[in-house]
Order: C-alpha cells, then structure tokens, then sequence
C-alpha cells in the first residue's frame, strides 16, 4: 500500500517562530489533506490540497504531487498552535468503488512554548 | 452548519462483551467513514459507506461491522471485544463523489 512519511516527529517552538512541516507519500494521490489533532482527539481540517498552494491566516501549504510531497508552513506559531499535525492521502486508483479510504502519517508532534 | 457527531463519547466495556457507536454524517454528505486510533498504532482506516452500502473495508477482523442507515448516519458494532480493540474511533463524512473527509470528535472506547 501507500506510505506517507512526516518529518519532524517533534517539533519544538518558541511563540512567534516559523515552521515546515513535511509530508512524502510514495505514490500518486488524489486527495491530500492537512490535518491539525486538537487535545480531546478531534481532527480539525487545515487544508484539501492534492496540489498546488493555499493559504489561510497563518498557515500556508503547498503540494507537490509530481514530486509526491507536501508541505504545511505555520508562521507567526502561537501556544494555540500546539498539537499533533497529520497528513492524509488517497491513492490514485482505476477502481472507484476501492478508493476513498485515507491513509494517514505519522504525524508531527508541535509544541509552542510562551 | 451542524458537524459531523457522534456517541457516546466515552464509552467503557469488559472483554467478550459488544460495543455499539454511532454517527451522524454533516447534512447533505452521504458518504461516512469509520477509523481506528490505537495507541502506537496511528490512524487506521476502518470502513467506507455510501448509498446504504459497504464499499471499502480495512484490514480489521470480521467482527468489525457496521451499517448506514436510509438517512446516511451510521453505526460500528464491535463483537468480541479484546483489551486491544482500546481505541479513539473516528467517523468522517463527504458529499458523494467529493474527495475532502471532514472528521466528528471521536468515541473513546476502553476495553477492560
């Protein structure tokens, strides 16, 4: 199956610093989602984005599907920031009735300390 | 606009016994998903309904079911539980044929 790879694993921040969060998925994708996991386990969507750039306030990402990544920039980061960042993606397949199932990373682990 | 919910939100059971979760897709998604987060394990793919029908299955034993309903919510039942089966189950929902999965809070299941 798919592997989606994410990098860091933790990641440390002072308020106010930037970041990329990295996400490589091993093969083609139609869906690409950012997620942000808050503490009570909820995934609150960041952005669809199987390609190009989108931006909203301070967090920004681009997708690069033909070199099969992506990547979430958080600018400006504040405490409310911290949490746990996932990447999902749905293969690419002929098959409609097989598709639609979301494979997941590992997630980023982020911490802005104040 | 009401997000996708679900119940209960905790919910505690002894091993052998069955658990029953449900919910409730966003209005208009027709679409629900139901994924597993064990500790250690990450975020699993569970199964897919659309239209009343199961579409896609993960890699869970049989005793992993569920249904959806006539008016697109939808329920997981867990037979013969085992102390692994602990987990944060997930239910997500989209419009038919849409790509983008939108996530409800969750049903924390402890099996002991």
């Amino acid at each position: 199956g798919i592997q989606v790879e994410q990098s860091p694993p933790d990641l440390i921040l002072q308020e106010g610093a930037n970041s990329t969060l990295r996400c490589n998925f091993s093969d083609s994708v139609n869906n690409l989602q950012w997620f942000h996991q808050n503490p009570w386990g909820q995934l609150i969507n960041l952005f669809y984005i199987p390609s190009g750039t989108k931006q909203n306030g301070r967090l920004s990402a681009t997708t690069v599907a033909t070199e099969r990544y992506s990547l979430l920039y958080i600018s400006s980061s504040q405490t409310t920031d911290s949490g746990v960042y996932f990447c999902a993606v749905e293969l690419l397949i002929r098959i409609k009735a097989a598709g639609n199932k979301l494979t997941f990373g590992g997630g980023t682990r982020v911490l802005v300390k104040p | 606009e009401a997000g996708v919910t679900q119940s209960p939100t905790h919910l505690i059971k002894t091993r052998g016994q069955q658990a029953t979760l449900r919910c409730s897709p966003i209005s208009g998604h027709t679409s629900v998903y139901w994924y597993q987060q064990a500790l250690g394990l990450g975020l699993q793919f569970l199964l897919w309904y659309d239209e009343g029908e199961e579409r896609n299955r993960g890699n869970f034993p049989p005793r992993f079911s569920g249904r959806q309903f006539p008016n697109y919510s939808s329920e997981l039942n867990v037979n013969a539980l085992e102390l692994e089966d602990s987990a944060l189950y997930l239910c997500a929902s989209s419009f038919r044929g849409a790509r983008e999965q939108y996530f409800g809070p969750g049903t924390r299941l402890t099996v002991t």
